[in-house]
């Protein structure tokens, strides 16, 4: 049972467009999200947050909403960048969980052509 | 010194044979957990633990044990290493509490099971 989803494995798009990653959620009891960002060989490193109390969280390029009656959050990239191309993981926190523990989704590969 | 080391960062093992991964943080964080990636699976919660000698199953922990002697180490073991087994491991801290649901993450191990 995957609670967390992200259905487009791969993504394209060219330097200076607009990159859209989306996640959709299962599970009405996650109260927090989160996005984490991937390079080959590394471990995935924090990108940006949200609330479920909040839509749209904004930092520098990067912009996270939530549609909670959807059940869906999304992530804009704004200008894109080639530096951008990464797997980009979106995670979920639920209200019950304990010890803070994260649900992940399966990830997309984005790429940012020059 | 990196917060979080794992080690080894690479392994080839046989079939049947016992398999420790090794994770040691210097954040002091409270949280510890062991996830495996996998191609289209995402990032999947194998064991956690709340503190010293507090540990609790993830979603994928069959085959697996952990050990948390003290905060700054949590060890992975493969009692009997199988073929499926075969994936890369992180191992990621949170501080946890209120509004701390980030994680940090490893490099990563990457074992394969022959």
């Amino acid at each position: 049972d995957q609670q967390v989803k992200q259905n487009s494995p791969s993504l394209s798009v060219q330097e200076g467009r607009i990159s859209i990653l989306n996640c959709d959620y299962t599970n009405s009891m996650f109260d927090y999200f989160l996005w984490y960002k991937k390079y080959p060989a590394e471990g995935p490193t924090f990108l940006i947050s949200i609330s479920s109390i909040k839509d749209k969280n904004e930092d520098g390029r990067f912009t996270v909403f939530l549609n909670k009656s959807a059940k869906h959050l999304s992530l804009h990239i704004v200008p894109s960048q080639p530096g951008d191309s990464a797997v980009y993981f979106c995670a979920a926190k639920g209200q019950e969980t304990s010890g803070s523990r994260l649900t992940f989704g399966e990830g997309t590969q984005l790429t940012v052509n020059p | 010194d990196a917060g979080i080391t794992q080690s080894p960062r690479h392994k080839v093992t046989e079939t049947g044979t016992p398999v420790t991964l090794r994770c040691h943080q210097t954040e002091n964080h409270r949280y510890m957990y062991w996830y495996r990636q996998d191609p289209g699976h995402g990032l999947r919660l194998i064991h956690y633990s709340y503190g010293v000698k507090d540990t609790d199953k993830g979603e994928v922990s069959d085959g697996y044990s952990v050990s948390r002697s003290k905060t700054e180490d949590f060890l992975l073991t493969l009692e009997s290493a199988t073929s499926s087994q075969t994936s890369v491991y992180f191992c990621a801290t949170g501080k946890g509490g209120a509004n701390s649901y980030g994680y940090t993450f490893g490099s990563g191990t990457r074992l394969t099971v022959v």
